[in-house]
């Protein structure tokens, strides 16, 4: 079982529509999440960080974590074209102690 | 000003040569890595380092080998490149939290 897992996709929304990105992870000792944008050929930028569970907002962005379920998931309304890009979940603490672990990505397409 | 720096942004070089990739972090941050992504965009932590001490080495060729002469700065260096070498490489840091910032990337090619 891979540590942090995301469906690969590509996903495609809709202008305006709200995208759903998924991630799971294996280590329960995992303490802190992020989601990461990367534009192709572009290094990866921290867009969303969450510690407890629940619901995190920022913009058009919502981090939700399930501890329980060791589910972290990041949505996005009223997408744009601009959010097309790769959506990186990350992971750290636990066996993840002092780095972070990430999961293969998830491509985004958002179509006018 | 760039908050990490990272040198060369695009190298090509021949297998079997040796070659530097240079990083320079200037928002003050206490540990630095190096990451390596893959052609299936897989980002994997190779080494971390703070306050000039390796801390994380994960099963890395030992071809690869950072030095960190101060905290601001993290170089890496690759011995005898191999065709399976090729791959971005990424400098980070972070502070005391683990938001990890990354540089611009280098895309090493190795023909």
């Amino acid at each position: 079982q891979k540590e942090v897992e995301q469906n690969s996709g590509p996903l495609s929304v809709p202008e305006g529509a709200i995208a759903s990105l998924n991630c799971t992870y294996s280590d329960r000792g995992s303490q802190s999440f992020f989601w990461y944008r990367q534009y192709s050929g572009k290094s990866p930028e921290l867009i969303m960080s969450i510690y407890s569970n629940g619901d995190k907002e920022d913009g058009r962005f919502t981090a939700q974590l399930n501890k329980a379920s060791q589910y972290v998931s990041l949505l996005i309304r009223d997408s744009q074209p601009s959010d097309s890009a790769t959506y990186l979940c990350a992971v750290s603490g636990g066996t993840s102690y002092g780095k972070l672990t990430f999961g293969q990505g998830t491509i985004l397409t958002v179509h006018p | 000003d760039t908050a990490v720096s990272q040198t060369p942004k695009y190298l090509v070089t021949q297998m079997g040569n040796d070659k530097s990739i240079k990083c320079e972090q200037n928002l003050g941050h206490d540990t630095m890595y190096w990451y390596k992504q893959d052609s299936k965009k897989f980002l994997k932590i190779m080494f971390s380092y703070n306050n000039k001490e390796l801390i994380i080495n994960e099963t890395v060729p030992n071809r690869f080998s950072p030095k960190s002469p101060d905290k601001a700065h993290l170089n890496l260096h690759i011995n005898s490149l191999e065709l399976g070498d090729s791959a971005v490489y990424f400098c980070a840091s972070s502070g005391r939290g683990y938001t990890i910032y990354f540089g611009e990337g280098s895309w090493l090619t190795v023909v």
